[in-house]
């Protein structure tokens, strides 16, 4: 079965970097397109973007590009998050999920990583 | 830039009861839009893909309709395990979320 396993809660101080994992298993990591989506406390769901598993080309949506990187490990099946110079703001649950059809471009999040909280405090 | 209008924001029902919410395109989008239910401290799950397909093992009373710029969302008898926020989300271009509707038991 389809399953993503994103590592643990971090705290990190104002000015540091975090990289979140996602562990894909249960299907063919490079044929399918990897969201991420942020979720701040109390707030609504945010498309920050995709990974295309296959190229490795990422595409980042409106607010979300300069600090934030997406990448692949393609022999462990995990696509990553890093975010560097975390601000207060950047607190958040951060998704990935994978997409529900097998291809190039993105555009149903099918299955979805249990999350991975980001705190950003001094 | 596509922009989605979902609502209401909230809303409170009685068990067995029809709830609908409805999402709003700013252009045509066709069918590319998807319904998630979101339970508190869950990820999301996928619902209704396409305008209108069920997922796969997703209870019958979901269900969706709509193309162009208006879509809407309808549980035909509402259970308390449908208490979550429920949320669309086009892929026309980019993907993109509606703000969410938070659906509570009354």
């Amino acid at each position: 079965q389809v399953q993503l396993v994103q590592s643990g809660s971090e705290l990190k101080k104002p000015g540091a970097s975090v990289k979140v994992s996602c562990k894909a298993s249960g299907y063919t990591f490079t044929s399918y397109a990897m969201n991420w989506v942020r979720q701040a406390p109390g707030q609504g769901l945010e498309w920050m973007g995709w990974i295309n598993t296959n190229t490795g080309n990422p595409t980042y949506a409106q607010g979300f590009t300069g600090r934030f990187v997406f990448s692949l490990d393609t022999s462990v099946s995990t696509a990553y998050l890093q975010i560097s110079s975390l601000k207060a703001e950047d607190t958040a649950v951060y998704y990935c999920a994978r997409d529900r059809q097998p291809g190039d471009s993105v555009d149903t999040a099918g299955y979805w990583g249990q999350g991975t909280l980001v705190t950003v405090s001094s | 830039d596509i922009q989605m209008t979902q609502s209401p924001s909230s809303l409170s029902a009685s068990v067995g009861d029809r709830v609908t919410i409805t999402c709003q395109a700013s252009q045509d989008i066709s069918n590319y839009l998807n319904w998630y239910q979101q339970k508190p401290g869950k990820a999301p799950k996928l619902l209704i893909y396409d305008a209108s397909n069920l997922e796969t093992g997703v209870p019958s009373r979901f269900s969706g309709s709509g193309s162009g710029t208006d879509f809407t969302f309808t549980i035909s008898s509402l259970q308390p395990e449908d208490i979550a926020t429920y949320y669309c989300q086009q892929y026309d271009n980019l993907p993109l979320f509606g703000q969410g509707t938070r659906l509570e038991i009354k």
